[in-house]
């Protein structure tokens, strides 16, 4: 089975740009829930998509966004990029179909914001 | 909001050597998961603990789930220079609500000398 594929791996942005990132769940896996990791705040959720909706969110301003699709795949938008926003933006699928199971990440993307 | 404290931060350990990290939650767990991030890499799945009380082993890695809920220790025997790494405690809710939400600790990161 392939694993999680996050595109793409690494992105520069200027302040006050948007930025699309993507993320495609292995096959079968329904849940997809997006991470932001920083040296200072380490891993930090920011929301997660079951079945085309937004099932959870964590404490980001607004312009933090997501969706995902009927294929599972999902992305996640930053508009208005700040210099804080700069992190590796990890995604994780799991099966979401039995209460207790495991994440899988993918490689993440190393985004900058200059 | 839930809050989930890992110790220590850093350990640094002749081969050879044990280490462990601890984890405590603020608020009662529905499973605790365990996680490892090479260095340049993404965090990767090491185990879910789901019962109180609750200990299993992984060859030299031995988890445990206190009986409360909260808290939550990886104990690695003989450490390995393969065993550098950060690991991570990650702890879930029950309840409709928080779906496949992960509070992730901070992170130990283990260094460790030949």
């Amino acid at each position: 089975k392939a694993g999680v594929t996050q595109t793409p791996r690494y992105l520069i942005k200027t302040r006050g740009q948007q930025v699309t990132l993507s993320c495609s769940p292995i096959s079968g896996h329904r849940s997809v829930s997006w991470y932001q990791q920083t040296p200072g705040q380490g891993l930090q959720f920011l929301f997660e998509y079951f079945s085309e909706t937004q099932r959870n969110k964590g404490n980001f301003p607004g312009r933090f966004s997501g969706r995902q699709f009927s294929n599972s795949r999902s992305e996640m938008n930053v508009s208005t990029l700040e210099l804080g926003d700069s992190a590796l933006y990890l995604c994780a699928s799991s099966l979401a179909d039995r209460e207790y199971n495991e994440q899988f990440f993918g490689p993440g993307t190393r985004l900058t914001v200059l | 909001g839930q809050q989930v404290m890992q110790i220590p931060q850093y350990q640094h350990v002749q081969e050879g050597e044990d280490f462990t990290t601890y984890c405590n939650s603020s608020t009662t767990l529905s499973n605790i998961q365990w996680y490892k991030q090479r260095p340049g890499g993404h965090p990767v799945f090491l185990i879910q603990l789901v019962k109180s009380g609750e200990v299993k082993k992984q060859k030299r890695l031995t988890f445990q789930f206190g009986e409360a809920k909260k808290n939550s220790s990886l104990h690695i025997t003989a450490t390995q220079t393969t065993d550098v790494g950060t690991y991570f405690c990650a702890g879930q809710r029950n309840g409709v609500e928080y779906g496949n939400k992960l509070v992730f600790g901070a992170g130990t990161i283990l260094r460790v000398k030949s």
